[in-house]
Formats: C-alpha cells, sequence, structure tokens
C-alpha cells in the first residue's frame, strides 16, 4: 500500500494524559499536514512541515501540541494533558510540493486517528 | 484568512439524476480548489481539482466548474449511484498551502 498511513486508527485515553499519533507520508512527498475534523465538520488545517521543518502552525495548535518530522520522512503529533475537547478526527495529509518550477498542490489523506479523551 | 462556505448540507438524490454542491470562498488569491470524498470511518478521499487558470474540468460522471470572478465553484455528478452516497468537501488554497474546508454536504442516492 503506497498511500499515506496512520497508527493507531483508534485511541481512547482519559483526561490529562499524553497520547502520540504518528503518520507516514507517500514517499517522496515532502510536504506533510496535520488537520483535526470533529463531527460534522470539515478539517481543520493545524500545522505542516516541509521536509524536516515546520513552516506553518494554526492558532488552534495550543502549547499542549507539538508535531514533529525528524528526518523528513514519517511525523508524530503528540498532545499533552488531553481534555475532551481534544476529541476528534486527526488526519494527516501529504504532497508532492514543490519540484522545480512547479509547485504541486493535490494533498492525499490518510484514514485518521480517532481520539476520544474520556 | 480564507472562509469557504458549502451548500447545501445535506442532498437527496434519485439513483441515475444528478446531483449539484455549490461553495464560495473569500480569498481572492486562492488558486486551487479541490474536491474530497469521505465515507464513514475514512479519511478524505481527493476525487477532482480545478485550478485558477482553468474554468472547467471533467473525469467521467464528476465535473467541477469554477467562476473567478463571483468566487463560485460547483462540484457536479451526474447519472448517480448509491455508491456516490458520501460526504462530499469543497476546499480552497491560499497561498499559504494549507487548505480550508466547507462544511461538507451528505449525499444520499436513493436507489
Amino acid at each position: 500500500d503506497t498511500g499515506v498511513s496512520q497508527d493507531p486508527r483508534h485511541k481512547i485515553t482519559k483526561r490529562g494524559q499524553n497520547v502520540t499519533f504518528r503518520c507516514d507520508p507517500i514517499s517522496e512527498h515532502n510536504r506533510l499536514y496535520w488537520y483535526r475534523q470533529t463531527l460534522g465538520q470539515g478539517p481543520e488545517f493545524l500545522t505542516y512541515f516541509q521536509n524536516e521543518a515546520q513552516l506553518e502552525k494554526s492558532r488552534l495548535l495550543s502549547d499542549r501540541f507539538s508535531a514533529e518530522r525528524p528526518k523528513g520522512s514519517f511525523s508524530t503529533l503528540e498532545i499533552q494533558r488531553t481534555e475532551q475537547g481534544d476529541s476528534a478526527m486527526y488526519l494527516c495529509a501529504s504532497s508532492l510540493g514543490t519540484s522545480g518550477r512547479y509547485s504541486y498542490n493535490e494533498q492525499f489523506f490518510g484514514p485518521g486517528t480517532r481520539l476520544t479523551v474520556l | 484568512g480564507e472562509n469557504v462556505e458549502q451548500h447545501p448540507s445535506t442532498l437527496s438524490v434519485q439513483e441515475g439524476d444528478s446531483a449539484v454542491i455549490k461553495c464560495t470562498y473569500s480569498d481572492s488569491a486562492s488558486n486551487y480548489f479541490p474536491w474530497y470524498k469521505q465515507e464513514l470511518g475514512k479519511g478524505p478521499q481527493l476525487i477532482i481539482d480545478i485550478r485558477s487558470n482553468v474554468g472547467e474540468k471533467k473525469d467521467q460522471r464528476i465535473a467541477v466548474t469554477l467562476n473567478k470572478t463571483a468566487k463560485h465553484f460547483s462540484l457536479h455528478i451526474t447519472e448517480t449511484q448509491p455508491e456516490d452516497s458520501a460526504v462530499y468537501f469543497c476546499a480552497a488554497i491560499t497561498g499559504a498551502n494549507n487548505l480550508f474546508f466547507g462544511t461538507g454536504t451528505r449525499l444520499t442516492v436513493i436507489p
């Protein structure tokens, strides 16, 4: 399977615990994005990486959230001291980004990690 | 930032009929407009997209139109089939490269 993969698919945790999610993008895609989706809404942008550099963070990304992409391949999203309001689907997407003079905007999404905070 | 509005929120059609979903955007700098289909428990799947230098694009039963002046873009599905039933999202990208999504349209195709 050469698509975007995410792990775990489901996570149930108690309020106050830390959780970490992993995303493996499509091979050779140099851009990686994290989005959050709550029930009945469209995905909302959280942050994105160009290779290993984190280039943009949404105001939705509070200081309890941290994302890394240490080697420019897979990425992790950690939420510290989880709150019930963090319950959502966390989606990862990747795109080819810029190649030469062309910019490839197409973002391909993984299946998501559904987080439930009790 | 960009604001994308999507209508209708729900749409029911008879199998074989056409379905149209409409979106508007606010930022005239937006230059790329994808459409995603999302089935229950899955991530969004890119089904078609259009760039700001094109007015219309078609792929088999699916077409997208863009009116830059009015800041409107629409998804057209012809000859609908039950497997087209899903939630559809429009989105727009500005130069920042992050997608701004609409609130979704739940399409039900009645056999």
